[in-house]
């Protein structure tokens, strides 16, 4: 079975500030991993996905994520935040492009000035 | 990008009521739309998946004759939440794909059963 699991519930940050999303990701078959971010009261955007080729994936508005297969993890990072980034990040996986997809428990960024 | 909407984008009704939430893939064909419940404050678990033409199939735990799934074309599925309850009221967002694509969100609907 798959699982997903986000480190953190809440990342506070200051705006123009670097931040890292913490995604781990359990799985015995090759995965698929994605990024989403929701704004409130709203449905979920794709960030970015990995589904193979290069590990460092670039996304929209500026954040990539690294997959790091020995350490099953997929990390979203961002160099230099903006107020407009505050919002609920899901990580999620799967183990075949287009399938249902596992969601993690998601992390909410709140981004301050 | 391809669009799903979601109607209607927010339903309250009375406990015992059914309720039809509709999603749409305006500009694409989905061959397979998904469902998914999302309480405050926490992830989204998916309910159940419906291919068109075909019965939704559910996720353990997800009661099929409570969560009526219907996926007549291949741009239209409804969920039908039928005698409602409170414990039911959630955000339910669903998404669609077309073939072995990707899948796209709708903006989902909140209901609150009171």
């Amino acid at each position: 079975a798959q699982s997903v699991t986000q480190l953190d519930s809440q990342v506070p940050v200051f705006e123009e500030a670097p931040v890292e999303l913490r995604c781990n990701y359990s799985s015995s078959v090759s995965v698929y991993l994605f990024w989403y971010v929701q704004y409130p009261n709203q449905g979920l955007q794709l960030l970015l996905k990995y589904l193979s080729g290069s590990t460092l994936v670039k996304g929209i508005n500026g954040f990539e994520a690294e997959f790091n297969k020995s350490q099953t993890s997929f990390h979203l990072r961002k160099p230099s935040v903006h107020i407009s980034d505050t919002a609920e990040y899901f990580c999620a996986v799967s183990n075949q492009a287009g399938t249902a997809l596992i969601f993690g428990k998601g992390t909410t960024l709140s981004v301050s000035s | 990008g391809a669009v799903v909407s979601q109607h209607p984008s927010w339903v309250i009704c009375k406990s015992g009521t059914s309720v039809k939430i509709e999603c749409r893939s305006l500009d694409f064909q989905a061959t397979t739309m998904f469902w998914y419940r999302q309480f405050p404050k926490q992830s989204l678990m998916l309910m159940a998946t419906s291919n068109e033409g075909s019965k939704a199939t559910y996720e353990q735990g997800v009661e099929k004759d409570k969560f009526l799934i219907n996926h007549a074309s291949l741009t239209l599925s409804t969920l039908t939440v039928t005698s409602a309850h409170p414990e039911d009221s959630s955000f339910y967002i669903c998404s669609a794909r077309q073939g072995a694509g990707e899948q796209y969100f709708g903006p989902g609907t909140r209901l609150t059963v009171t």
